[in-house]
């Protein structure tokens, strides 16, 4: 079945240690999103990518950056993570096919939950 | 700026019948969209609505006034399974960015 695959599913760092986390995706969407949601919060967006053009969002610490080296696979960096970091990590696709609805249907992976010792 | 409201908590008897609601404030509008999240999951689609009207799919529906800037998600016949955190969420015209609504919690009892 096509899918959105999140690696790993429980990530566990240390205070400042670089981590990656990764996102592939099957569905052959053009666009793809990182979001971070904290406990009982909502999904808070961090970039988004529509095809190859990537949109930072202004209040995403620069600490966090992203890569999408082709369609298919997506990274996100966390260079020094600090506590405050500590999160569900949630990718997210869609495609844009320009009819009412097809952009706004997201397709999640089931999350990567990064602990940060 | 894109910014929405909807209830942090709402408590139902399974079932019976429960409106979430969700209002918005948009510099421009295409849709509204619901997503489900149960606890530790992801988001999961439920419906968009980009016109004024009532979309039914199942047991839930979902309604649009485009012109009172308000819709609502409405869950019939609840189920102790449909537990979980609801999100209304709209696209933003300037970078075509999702974003979500702070999200209601659905606690439902037996």
């Amino acid at each position: 079945d096509a899918m959105v695959i999140q690696n790993p599913r429980y990530q566990v760092t240390q205070f400042g240690k670089p981590v990656t986390l990764s996102c592939s995706q099957t569905l052959n969407h053009n666009v793809m999103y990182w979001y971070q949601q904290k406990s009982s919060q909502a999904p808070k967006l961090l970039f988004h990518y529509y095809d190859k053009d990537f949109n930072n969002e202004a209040d995403t610490p620069d600490n966090f950056q992203s890569r999408r080296p082709n369609t298919s696979f997506c990274f996100l960096d966390i260079r020094s993570p600090g506590l405050g970091d500590a999160a569900m990590y949630l990718c997210a696709t869609s495609r844009d096919l320009g009819g009412s609805g097809n952009y706004e249907k997201l397709f999640f992976g089931s999350g990567t939950q990064l602990s940060v010792l | 700026g894109q910014s929405l409201e909807q209830p942090s908590e709402v408590t139902a008897v399974e079932g019976a019948i429960v409106q979430i609601n969700c209002t918005y404030q948009t510099s421009g509008f295409y849709g509204l969209s619901w997503y489900q999240q149960h606890d530790g999951g992801a988001p999961t689609f439920l419906s968009y609505n980009a016109l004024d009207g009532l979309e039914e799919t199942g047991r839930f529906s979902s309604f649009l006034s485009r012109s009172d800037s308000y819709g609502y998600l409405l869950l019939q016949e609840l189920q102790m399974k449909d537990s979980a955190s609801y999100f209304c969420a709209v696209r933003d015209n300037r970078d075509d960015k999702i974003i979500f609504g702070k999200g209601t919690r659905l606690h439902i009892l037996p």
